[in-house]
């Protein structure tokens, strides 16, 4: 079975400094996705990377990295500067994607989340 | 398009009561997915559907039932509610095109209290 564990359950930090959320996956697939959503406290959820388990290239967008290594079963996110804006639960998510499946991911396996605080 | 939209935002139900969340996307996804989120849980999959006529059980389906007559939409019923279906309740639905698949979009989350 899948399973994506999200150790920190909150972090906080002051404004400017760089937080690094922690993502380590389980699946016996040797295909599957990554994912990271943001859900504000407006409650919405927010896709921010898809990451194809062939593909372990690093990613920066901005203020935002991702490191993939599939040697540790890792997919970790970091936030460089972060700021007050950034303050959210962030989900960690697995998609499995099984010979027969059609290919999709329509089943997500979600991580418990992470509670980030960025104080002024 | 709109996207994903839920109906209703908010809804209060006593024990014993039967309702439906709906759910609608206007993108053509083919796939379509109920999830639950309660606190310090995550979000956990309830139904999904890899098509019109097609569905199947996520990892907690027990007092839910889905149907999808179309492509559009995918109601989730509540046959009888229980206190433990106290959650945010969200739909969602994604594609994907030859050997690549894309992220699930998620719309705005109906949020169910049973008294």
């Amino acid at each position: 079975a899948q399973k994506v564990t999200q150790a920190q359950t909150e972090i906080s930090v002051v404004e400017k400094e760089d937080v690094t959320l922690d993502c380590v996956y389980e699946t016996r697939d040797t295909t599957y996705y990554l994912f990271w959503y943001k859900q504000p406290p407006s409650g919405e959820l927010v896709f921010l990377i898809r990451r194809n388990s062939f593909d372990e290239q690093n990613e920066i967008s901005g203020r935002y990295s991702w490191n993939f290594q599939k040697s540790t079963s890792s997919f970790n996110f970091t936030i460089t500067a972060s700021q007050v804006v950034d303050s959210a639960v962030y989900f960690c998510a697995l998609s499995d994607l099984p010979f027969n499946s059609g290919g999709s991911n329509y089943k997500l396996t979600f991580g418990k989340g992470t509670l980030l605080t960025v104080n002024p | 398009n709109a996207g994903v939209t839920q109906t209703p935002k908010f809804q209060v139900l006593k024990t014993g009561q039967s309702m439906t969340l709906q759910c609608a996307q206007d993108m053509n996804h083919e796939y379509m997915s109920w999830y639950r989120q309660d606190p310090g849980m995550g979000l956990r999959l309830i139904h999904y559907s890899v098509g019109a006529g097609i569905t199947d059980q996520g990892e907690v389906p027990n007092g839910y039932n889905v149907s999808r007559s179309t492509t559009e939409d995918f109601p989730l019923r509540l046959l009888s509610a229980a206190p433990s279906q106290t959650s945010v309740y969200f739909c969602a639905s994604s594609y994907s095109i030859g050997v690549d698949s894309y992220e699930q979009y998620f719309g705005p989350g109906t949020r169910l209290t049973v008294t």
